[in-house]
């Protein structure tokens, strides 16, 4: 069936550091993979997505990768700042289901000042 | 442009009980997707409205219900509350255009608490 892994579930990183959190999908037919930032009590905030026809994307300090062999694709943020701090999910979504995104359970990035 | 709006954000209600939330989507925007997020099983998709029809639903029982009207605003119900439904119900927005892959856009959220 359709499921996203991520991992790690938590990350703690230094000021200035980077940060990366991979997902891995099951099903081979989805073709876009958005990333969401979701900071405490607000909905999920889209920052960056990617669409299957497309290895790598770039916006600013952030950047997304995917593997479609593998089924892997990653969040990629440089120069972390503490207001980066806050919960990361990916999800996937296949071409007939554009209404139905899958997601990642989460991960909870804390950015030490 | 505004955002997507639901109301409430906040609802407390007992077991047994019904309720219904809604959402307004961004203006233009014809397709609205509801999820629940869950501490234990974290965002799961709901349904999907387009255009006023049911375009796509997930697994959850038929307690679980919803409606678009001709405005695109959107509602859902949940019947007969149990205390499994306390959740954050967040609804999406986006163009939805045939065939394309369009961004969703998540509201603020109605914290649901069952006692």
């Amino acid at each position: 069936g359709e499921n996203v892994e991520q991992h790690p579930s938590t990350l703690s990183v230094q000021e200035g550091d980077s940060a990366v959190i991979k997902c891995t999908y099951s099903d081979s037919a989805s073709n876009y993979f958005p990333w969401y930032k979701q900071e405490l009590g607000k909905g999920p905030q889209l920052i960056i997505d990617i669409r299957s026809n497309v290895g790598e994307k770039k916006d600013q300090r952030i950047a997304v990768t995917l593997n479609k062999t593998a089924k892997h694709f990653s969040l990629h943020i440089t120069e972390t700042q503490p207001e980066d701090s806050a919960v990361y999910f990916c999800a996937a979504s296949r071409p007939s289901n554009t209404g139905k995104l899958i997601f990642g359970q989460g991960t909870t990035l804390q950015v030490k000042p | 442009k505004a955002g997507v709006t639901q109301t409430p954000r906040y609802l407390i209600k007992t077991r047994g009980q019904q309720v219904t939330l809604s959402c307004s989507p961004i203006s233009g925007h014809r397709s609205v997707s509801w999820y629940q997020q869950t501490p234990g099983q974290g965002l799961q998709f709901l349904f999907e409205y387009f255009s006023e029809t049911q375009r796509n639903k997930g697994n959850f029982p038929g307690r679980f219900s919803g409606r678009q009207f001709s405005n695109s605003r959107s509602e859902m119900n949940v019947s007969t509350l149990e205390l499994g439904d306390s959740a954050l119900y967040l609804c999406a927005s986006s163009e939805r255009g045939t065939g394309n892959i369009n961004e969703q856009f998540f509201g603020p959220g109605t914290r649901l608490t069952v006692l």
